[in-house]
């Protein structure tokens, strides 16, 4: 079955910057990559999604880059505020519907 | 437009005790996922339903934990018999059921606790 790995599992940057998540997955016939955003005691929030036939997607502060052949896709949020301070999962399809999740990156804005 | 919306979201149960989850999809949605989150891990998949119908349940346990979304009403997750490692929180997620690739939207959640 699918496996995605996601990367680092915690992340601290300062007020202002970019922060990076990096996440592989292993089944080639993945064709489906969303993000959520999960705050503390809420469920996953969807913030952003890719899908196979292109390679990058941008909306406002947020972009993900997907690159087939080698497995990967990332998640960049520029310009960070304290409110972007959540979990972030990377997830991907494989096999009809279900969603594969990565393991999550605990993000921390420092103002 | 209300979102998924899950009940209770939290439930208390003994050991040996039955816990019943339930998920109402958005307006217009016709499939329902469940996945299960242990603290501090992601989310992991349980089982895919339509209306009467089971799609996929690779992800559920063999025993004591079953699934519904019957033609009226909301979607059922039921553990029988509860033992402490089912204490976790309990997502659904819902999806129009048009295509394939879909985006799916989730609930806030049913947390349980087994003492």
């Amino acid at each position: 079955g699918e496996n995605v790995e996601q990367h680092p599992s915690t992340l601290s940057v300062q007020e202002g910057d970019s922060a990076v998540i990096k996440c592989t997955y292993s089944d080639s016939a993945s064709n489906y990559f969303p993000w959520y955003k999960q705050e503390l005691g809420k469920g996953p929030q969807l913030i952003i999604d890719i899908r196979s036939n292109v390679g990058e997607k941008k909306d406002q502060r947020i972009a993900v880059t997907l690159n087939k052949t080698a497995k990967h896709f990332s998640l960049h949020i520029t310009e960070t505020q304290p409110e972007d301070s959540a979990v972030y999962f990377c997830a991907a399809n494989a096999a009809g519907n279900k969603l594969t999740f990565g393991g999550g990156t605990r993000v921390l804005v420092k103002p | 437009n209300a979102g998924v919306m899950q009940n209770p979201r939290h439930l208390v149960r003994r050991r040996g005790q039955e816990a019943r989850l339930r998920c109402s999809p958005m307006k217009g949605h016709s499939h329902v996922y469940w996945y299960r989150q242990l603290p501090e891990e992601g989310l992991k998949f349980m089982v895919y339903l339509q209306k009467e119908n089971i799609i996929d349940e690779s992800g559920m346990p063999k025993e004591r934990f079953s699934a519904e979304f019957p033609k009226e009403g909301p979607s059922i997750l039921r553990i029988q018999q509860v033992v402490r490692g089912d204490s976790a929180a309990y997502f659904c997620a819902s999806s129009p059921g048009t295509a394939r690739q879909e985006t799916q939207y989730f609930g806030p959640g049913t947390r349980l606790l087994v003492l």
